[in-house]
């Protein structure tokens, strides 16, 4: 199972809007909507920020959204802030029942 | 409050086994499948294994299949990583995580740190 494909890197002024794309395969983004997005910040867990593609989970805030098209799902962040400057991975479920993440990408908060 | 915490990591040599433990606390374990992620020094992660609620059901990333098992002690709310034929390429932070409505992780252990080298 490979990863699914992330741009390794993307930039952003504070208070601009930013999108991550993950792209996958007709076996996992493509087939089901179980993609989620977890926040890496340097030395911590990966935190979920949104699931089942473009759902927030509790506390999570609405500054960031998600979305799907065929098998590539995006991630954007508006009003970009300085806590946002992190790794972002996306995730989906696949048809033989595994898991996959993508390669990540780093934010950076000009 | 909720909480996850791993254990059971060290340095190993190529071929060795470990087994890592993670004790979950804060909710009632033996409702949700858990998950074990790794993320090997300065790269990405990457999922390893799954385990259903009440254990019936374990999946496993090729990487991984026939050399480490998941498995679970609902009565000592205890998640387990046996890890087998220790490769270099083995060596990561691993961390347990709960599962989310079904497909996502929402809680995540500090991870453990496994080396493989000799």
């Amino acid at each position: 199972q490979s990863a699914l494909t992330q741009s390794a890197s993307v930039s952003g002024s504070p208070g601009q809007s930013i999108t991550i794309s993950c792209t996958g395969t007709s076996s996992d983004v493509g087939v089901y909507n179980y993609v989620s997005w977890y926040q890496q910040h340097p030395g911590k867990a990966p935190k979920v920020i949104i699931y089942d593609v473009s759902k927030w989970p509790s506390g999570v805030s609405s500054r960031f959204s998600g979305s799907k098209s065929g098998n590539t799902a995006s991630l954007t962040i508006s009003g970009l802030q300085a806590e946002d400057e992190a790794d972002y991975y996306c995730s989906s479920f696949t048809r033989y029942s595994t898991w996959v993440f993508g390669g990540g990408t780093k934010l950076t908060v000009l | 409050q909720v909480q996850l915490v791993e254990s059971g990591g060290g340095v190993v040599q190529p071929g060795g086994s470990l087994r890592l433990s993670c004790a979950a606390s804060g909710f009632t374990f033996s409702s949700y499948g858990m998950h074990w992620v790794r993320q090997a020094p300065g790269k990405g992660l990457e999922w390893v294994a799954f385990i259903r609620y009440d254990g019936t059901n374990k999946y496993h990333a090729d990487s991984v299949k026939g050399r480490f098992t998941i498995s679970r002690d609902n009565s000592k709310n205890t998640l387990y990583l046996q890890m087998n034929s220790l490769r270099g390429e083995d060596t990561a932070v691993y961390y347990c995580a709960k599962v989310y409505y079904q497909y996502s992780m929402d809680v995540w252990g500090k991870g453990t740190t496994v080396t493989v080298s000799s």
